[in-house]
């Protein structure tokens, strides 16, 4: 069964950094891209980027360019996004997904990593 | 401001059949699939339709996808309580060189 495990919820400082993660199981992790998608609270869902762990290859809409980092390591099947200085706006549920081709949005979901940046 | 425009609402009663819209343009409906996500509330989205008009194993056939030109609809039969959910459209898009999401309809059940 093809699964994606999120890390857990995590509380920060407006400042701080962060890197949340995304463990693949039951596929071969490299062979399909991985993709992030923030949904601010009762707001909808946006596409942040995507890593083809294949070969690291990454591309970032242009709203998260430059805000956000998305890497993986293909030997533990596991992606990430990370923040070097996190601010309040950055609060929301963030969810990696699996695309089930390239140039696809047909997603298979993990189960969210809420973040909360409170002072 | 989604790249792709849905309705904000929608409701039905029990049994009836309810349409959902989504409008894009010809870099990102017009070009790939449609994919529709069911996402009930606290939990993540979820695979409903994929490639237009294809149903995974295990959603009912109440759910069905059409698509033409750089439109597509999700049509949902037999309403029962338990589809009150946000329903969201998807597809690639070549300007974007990624994944645009329509803003998401809330379907509620009367």
């Amino acid at each position: 069964e093809v699964q994606l495990v999120q890390s857990g919820a995590e509380v920060k400082k407006p400042g701080e950094s962060l890197r949340i993660s995304c463990k693949g199981s039951g596929y071969s992790f490299s062979s399909y891209w991985i993709s992030w998608v923030r949904q601010m609270p009762g707001k909808g869902l946006e596409w942040m980027g995507r890593i083809d762990p294949s070969d690291s290859y990454t591309n970032y809409s242009p709203s998260f360019q430059g805000h956000v980092t998305i890497s993986a390591d293909r030997s533990i099947s596991t992606a990430y996004l990370q923040w070097s200085s996190l601010k309040a706006s950055d609060t929301a549920m963030y969810y990696c997904a699996r695309h089930e081709g390239r140039y696809t949005s047909g997603l298979t979901w993990g189960q969210g990593t809420l973040v909360t940046v409170s002072s | 401001q989604s790249v792709l425009t849905q309705p904000p609402s929608a409701s039905g009663t029990p049994g009836q059949r309810v349409t959902i819209s989504c409008s894009g343009s010809s870099s990102n409906i017009g070009s790939h699939t449609v994919n529709w996500y069911q996402q009930l509330p606290g939990t993540a989205p979820k695979l409903l339709i994929y490639s237009n008009n294809q149903r995974p194993s295990g959603v009912p056939d109440r759910f069905s996808g059409s698509k033409s030109g750089t439109s597509a609809s999700l049509a949902i039969s037999g309403l029962q309580s338990e589809d009150e959910a946000d329903y969201y459209c998807a597809a690639w898009d070549d300007s974007l060189n990624g994944v645009v999401f329509g803003g998401g309809t809330k379907l509620t059940v009367l």
